[in-house]
């Protein structure tokens, strides 16, 4: 079965920067999209990033995009999230998620990771 | 991108139906079939309950069901039972490499 792993969590100052990793584990990592959903505490889900399976299409919402990175290394079976100039607003659990059917649009998410909290505070 | 309208809290007693609705605009739920639901117990990641509208994940069971009409998606679910008490999130593909989730309810089996 699959699996997913975040780390890379951590108290960082405003302004500061911070890269989050997932690691996957138990299906052909290259085959999927992935993506990062963040959820701030106490509110709902919010899609963060995609990148599909070959690392060149990279999409991301609003509220990250111009700040934030996503990439992949297939060698690791890892996704990583390089977020720059954060804001208090960032602070959030991360998740990481194979995405399905991305590329057509539909792009559900059937694994999740168990996240990791990204804290900006001064 | 504005979040999905979800009403913010629904409940039923044991064996009890509820459906819980999620609203958007043309632009995102109404112009694409590509609605998701997601369950969420406190303190868990989320868990895909329904993709693609209606379609359910193997091991999903089948109490759980969802539609769509116009704007609006829909997931039901019958037969309630004490372990479905949960959150619950829509989102829609919503163009242009863009995904929206909802702002979530909170499932209560009373």
């Amino acid at each position: 079965e699959a699996q997913l792993v975040e780390s890379g969590g951590d108290l960082v100052q405003p302004g500061g920067s911070l890269r989050l990793s997932c690691e996957g584990s138990g299906f052909t990592f290259s085959n999927y999209w992935m993506s990062w959903v963040r959820q701030a505490p106490g509110k709902g889900l919010e899609w963060v990033a995609n990148i599909n399976g070959d690392g060149r299409q990279k999409y991301y919402g609003d509220s990250v995009r111009g700040r934030s990175t996503i990439s992949r290394d297939e060698a690791k079976n890892s996704i990583y999230l390089q977020m720059n100039s954060l804001r208090t607003e960032d602070t959030a659990v991360y998740y990481c998620a194979r995405g399905r059917f991305c590329a057509s649009g539909s792009c559900y998410w059937d694994y999740w990771g168990q996240g990791i909290l990204v804290t900006v505070s001064s | 991108q504005s979040a999905l309208t979800q009403p913010p809290s629904a409940s039923g007693s044991p064996g009890q139906s509820v459906t819980i609705s999620c609203t958007g605009t043309s632009s995102d739920v109404g112009g694409y079939d590509y609605v998701s639901w997601y369950q969420q117990h406190p303190g868990k990641a989320p868990k895909l309950m329904i993709y693609e509208v209606s379609k359910r994940p193997s091991g999903v069971p089948d109490r759980f069901s969802g539609s769509k009409s116009g704007n609006t998606a829909s997931l039901t679910v019958s037969g309630l039972q004490p372990e479905d008490e949960a959150d619950y999130y829509c989102s829609s593909y919503a163009g242009s490499n863009n995904w929206v989730f909802g702002r979530g309810a909170k499932l209560t089996v009373l």
